[in-house]
């Protein structure tokens, strides 16, 4: 009920693609759900983050789509640039817990070609 | 820009050899969190700390592995002995406000290879 399971395990998208990302979970306790990126030899690094009760949110390329119903959440990157090459990893937090510890997915190693 | 540091970057041991690393968190974040990230997989949560206090450690394995915070600042995490398993990178992360410990700052890692 912890897991949060992320596909696919890696993507390829031409420049100017549209890279989309998916991630689904079980536990409906998680209150707040992240997305991070990873370049190679740097920790994660948050991109963007929704809450279960807002379907759509959008930070310049970067939006993430939220289905309470389905307990599904993606990621879409518009506009892809070689740029955004790197690993992405999905995540569930409780923050009404006493830890709001995060679960993270498996990643998702995006190559953008040029 | 304020950032997570961590050291060393890269270890190599032997088996049954112990290891320490050691992390400075953001200046002013009362949390610390200490992860594991094997190749290829998310990061793993080992300990969480709120200020000196230990308030998750679910997922550390105590036989082998410690953890502290004495004043509350920066933090070591300890391998007494080392197991070939133990390879991985070691991330530490802190966060400032409760009510938004899903953003969380990342140091860039340990990277602990055990031979």
């Amino acid at each position: 009920q912890q897991q949060v399971k992320q596909s696919p395990q890696s993507l390829i998208v031409q420049k100017g693609g549209i890279s989309i990302i998916n991630c689904a979970y079980e536990n409906t306790a998680f209150d707040y759900f992240p997305w991070y990126q990873q370049f190679p030899g740097k920790g994660p690094a948050l991109l963007i983050a929704i809450r279960p009760d807002v379907s759509e949110k959008k930070e310049g390329r970067f939006t993430i789509s939220f289905n309470k119903s389905a307990k599904q959440f993606s990621l879409h990157i518009m506009d892809s640039q070689p740029g955004d090459s790197a690993t992405y990893f999905c995540a569930a937090s409780l923050i009404s817990s006493n830890t709001g510890k995060l679960i993270f997915g498996q990643g998702t190693t995006l190559q953008v070609k040029p | 820009e304020a950032e997570v540091a961590q050291s060393p970057r890269y270890k190599i041991t032997e088996k049954s050899q112990a290891v320490a690393f050691w992390c400075d968190p953001i200046s002013g974040h009362a949390t610390l969190y200490w992860y594991r990230q094997i190749l290829g997989q998310g990061p793993e949560l080992l300990v969480q700390f709120q200020d000196e206090s230990v308030v998750d450690d679910s997922q550390l394995p105590k036989d082998r592995f410690s953890a502290e915070r004495l004043k509350g600042v920066d933090s070591t995490l300890k391998i007494q002995p080392a197991e070939l398993g133990d390879s991985a990178m070691y991330l530490c992360a802190s966060s400032f406000l409760r009510t938004r410990a899903y953003e969380q700052f990342f140091g860039p890692g340990t990277r602990l290879t055990v031979l």
